[in-house]
């Protein structure tokens, strides 16, 4: 029973352009969602997160959204770089519980 | 700045086999976790250590023990390999349960 959905298996975008990777969660008790970035023979490492009390959440070049009515969570990049080819990996958890993984979106940025 | 620290980095056992996949941390970190990551299923919790002389189950438990040595170290054991358990093992850590967590680099382990 997978809780946090990554639907998108891959992602192409160009380079400049906006890269909008989706996550959806089906447990309405989840209050901290996470965004991870790994590259091949790395461990994920942290890019941005955010709690349930807000809806948005920014880090430079990336900015994360919560919609908790739809139990949506996506990460919006801009502008992509094609060193931003990644898998994304979203995670959620409550409160002080371990973290639960999505299955990962490819992000691919081409010059 | 090492961060966190798995050995080793590959491994090849053969089905029956035992091992023990070390990690370290030197961040001072309370929680410390177990992930393998397999094709198509993300990363699945086997156990988590929220401190110091603690352990739970997590996702997919069967088939691993695990030790909480210390603060810094927490290792992940495999009794008897099986073919199911070849994946990269990821080790994390973190201050805290719900808080961002640091991983290390992984372990590939491939059971025939």
């Amino acid at each position: 029973d997978q809780q946090v959905k990554q639907n998108s298996p891959s992602l192409s975008v160009q380079e400049g352009r906006i890269s909008i990777l989706n996550c959806d969660y089906t447990n309405s008790m989840f209050d901290y969602f996470l965004w991870y970035k790994k590259y091949p023979a790395e461990g994920p490492t942290f890019l941005i997160s955010i709690s349930s009390i807000k809806d948005k959440n920014e880090d430079g070049r990336f900015t994360v959204f919560l919609n908790k009515s739809a139990k949506h969570l996506s990460l919006h990049i801009v502008p992509s770089q094609p060193g931003d080819s990644a898998v994304y990996f979203c995670a959620a958890s409550v409160g002080f519980q371990k973290l639960v993984f999505g299955t990962g979106t490819r992000l691919l940025v081409s010059p | 700045n090492a961060g966190v620290t798995q050995t080793p980095k590959f491994q090849v056992l053969k089905t029956g086999q035992s091992m023990t996949l070390q990690c370290a941390q030197d961040m001072n970190h309370n929680s410390m976790y177990w992930y393998r990551q397999d094709p198509g299923m993300g990363l699945r919790l086997i156990y988590y250590s929220a401190s110091e002389g603690t352990t739970d189950k997590g996702e997919v438990p069967n088939g691993y023990n695990v030790s909480r040595l210390n603060k810094r170290e927490f290792s992940l054991r495999l009794e008897s390999a099986a073919p199911s358990q070849t994946s990269v093992y990821f080790c994390a850590s973190s201050t805290g349960l719900n808080t961002e967590a640091f991983f290390g680099q992984g372990t590939r382990l491939t059971v025939v």
